[in-house]
């Protein structure tokens, strides 16, 4: 069964800095690129960041460039995303998703349930 | 930048019902267009890609339509654990961005 689990979420100050991780099972995560999407609290998705298999191709969004960075351990089944400079609004649930290529672009097809990352003085 | 809207930004119905959910898309996105079901306290879960191919699992009475910039998705008969808000995705101008539409909220 594919399975992606968040982790490292936490309670930061306005300035601080958190590490997230995400753990994939059930399949292969060095054949797979790989997006980070969060959500703000009772608001929709947004899309953070993206990472292809070897890590040659990553991008983020504009709200987080120049403070986040995303990477991966493909030895380690594992992706990650450090955040710096953490403001107010990074305030979310951040989601680790695999992403599927289709055409021009890429949809994710497996969820994982999610970290949440507040960020309060 | 391409900006995805939705419409509206509330359904009611009642299960049985027909739902039909709009997205609309500010430049022409081919088909490369994918929709999200997502549950209160759950993860998104990705039910429709390619404009209208369903994803491994979901039922029949989910179908996708549409191409450019107008798009559909249409729930025949609402069921129960239907209700649930729906988020639409572009992906043709990749990248930079995946940007999602704000949400269609389904409820009762």
């Amino acid at each position: 069964e594919v399975q992606v689990v968040e982790s490292g979420g936490g309670l930061v100050q306005p300035g601080g800095s958190l590490r997230l991780s995400c753990a994939a099972s059930g399949f292969t995560l060095r054949g797979y690129s790989m997006n980070w999407v969060r959500q703000a609290p009772g608001k929709g998705l947004e899309w953070v960041s993206y990472i292809s298999t070897s890590s040659s191709a990553i991008y983020y969004a504009d709200s987080v460039k120049g403070r986040f960075t995303i990477s991966r351990d493909n030895a380690k089944n594992s992706l990650y995303l450090q955040m710096n400079s953490l403001r107010d609004d990074d305030t979310a649930v951040y989601y680790c998703a695999r992403a599927i290529w289709d055409s021009s672009g890429y949809y994710s097809d497996y969820w994982g349930q999610g970290t949440l990352v507040t960020v309060s003085s | 930048e391409i900006v995805m809207t939705q419409s509206p930004a509330t359904l009611s119905v009642s299960p049985g019902e027909r739902a039909t959910l709009s997205c609309r898309a500010s430049q022409s996105v081919s088909r490369n267009l994918a929709w999200y079901q997502q549950k209160p306290g759950q993860a998104p879960r990705l039910l429709i890609y390619g404009a209208s191919t369903r994803a491994t699992g979901i039922p029949a009475r989910f179908s996708g339509s549409g191409s450019g910039t107008e798009f559909t998705l249409t729930i025949s008969s609402l069921q129960s654990e239907d209700f649930a808000v729906y988020y639409c995705q572009q992906y043709n101008n990749w990248p930079p961005g995946l940007p999602f539409g704000p949400g269609t909220k389904v409820d009762i």
